[in-house]
C-alpha cells in the first residue's frame, strides 16, 4: 500500500531562518510526487511536481528535491507570508491518477 | 492560475437534509476528483471521473454520489446528511497528459 509520511508535523521559524521539510514515501513505482501549500480554510495550492530521482524545482524561496525514498522542500530565508501547511502527495504507476497524501507540515514563520 | 470553483463555501444544515455541493472548472480538464479532508488529516479520495458519464468511487467509503453530465461540472450529492458527514470537501481537476491536479477552494460542511 502506498504511504506518505511528512516530518516534522509542525515547525516554527523566525523570519530569515532557513529549514527543510521532509516527505518520505513508499510506492510500488513512482509516477509523480507533488508539493502543495494549503492556507487555513482553503484548498491546496499547487507548488511543484517531481518525476524522477535527482530532479529539483525552484520557485522564489522554495526548492523541492527528490530521491528514490524521499523529497525535501527547502525554504530559504522564509517570510511570515510563507506560513501555511505544506502537503506532499505521490501518484503511483498504474493507480489511475489517484494521489496519496501525507498529513502535512504546519509551518509558522514569525518576525 | 487554476479556474475551479466550489459552492457553497460554507454550509450548515440539519440531519436528514439532501445537499448538493457544486464544482465547476473552466479549464477544459477531462478528469475531476472529490476529496474529503478532516482538520489536521490527510486528503482522501472519495470519487473521481475520467470524463462525461464516467464516475468511480475512491478509496474512502462515502455515502455520497456524483454525476458528470457536462465536462466542466462535477456535483456531489448527499441524499440524507448526518453529523458524520461534517468535513471539508475539496474538488480537483486535471487534463490527460499532465499529472498535476488543481484544487478548488473547498466547501466546509457542518451537519447538526
Amino acid at each position: 500500500e502506498d504511504q506518505v509520511t511528512q516530518s516534522p508535523e509542525a515547525l516554527r521559524l523566525q523570519e530569515g531562518e532557513s529549514s527543510s521539510l521532509n516527505c518520505s514515501y513508499t510506492v510500488s513505482g513512482l509516477r509523480g510526487l507533488f508539493w502543495y501549500r494549503q492556507d487555513p480554510g482553503k484548498g491546496p495550492e499547487f507548488l511543484f511536481t517531481l518525476y524522477s530521482a535527482g530532479e529539483e524545482k525552484e520557485k522564489e524561496r522554495l526548492k523541492a528535491t527528490l530521491t528514490k525514498k524521499e523529497s525535501f522542500l527547502h525554504i530559504t530565508a522564509p517570510k511570515p507570508e510563507d506560513s501555511a501547511t505544506y502537503l506532499c502527495a505521490v501518484q503511483a504507476t498504474g493507480t489511475a491518477s489517484k494521489l496519496t497524501f501525507g498529513t502535512g507540515t504546519r509551518l509558522q514563520v514569525t518576525l | 492560475e487554476a479556474d475551479i470553483y466550489q459552492t457553497p463555501r460554507y454550509l450548515v444544515i440539519g440531519t436528514g437534509k439532501k445537499i448538493t455541493l457544486e464544482c465547476s472548472q473552466t479549464m477544459g480538464h477531462d478528469k475531476m476528483y472529490w476529496y474529503q479532508q478532516d482538520p489536521g488529516m490527510e486528503l482522501h479520495l472519495i470519487h473521481y471521473s475520467y470524463g462525461v458519464n464516467s464516475t468511480e468511487k475512491g478509496d474512502l467509503s462515502s455515502e455520497s454520489t456524483v454525476s458528470r453530465i457536462r465536462t466542466e461540472h462535477f456535483p456531489l450529492t448527499l441524499e440524507s446528511a448526518r453529523p458524520s458527514h461534517t468535513s471539508q470537501y475539496l474538488c480537483a481537476s486535471r487534463v490527460t497528459g499532465v499529472e498535476t491536479q488543481y484544487f478548488g477552494p473547498g466547501t466546509r460542511l457542518l451537519v447538526l
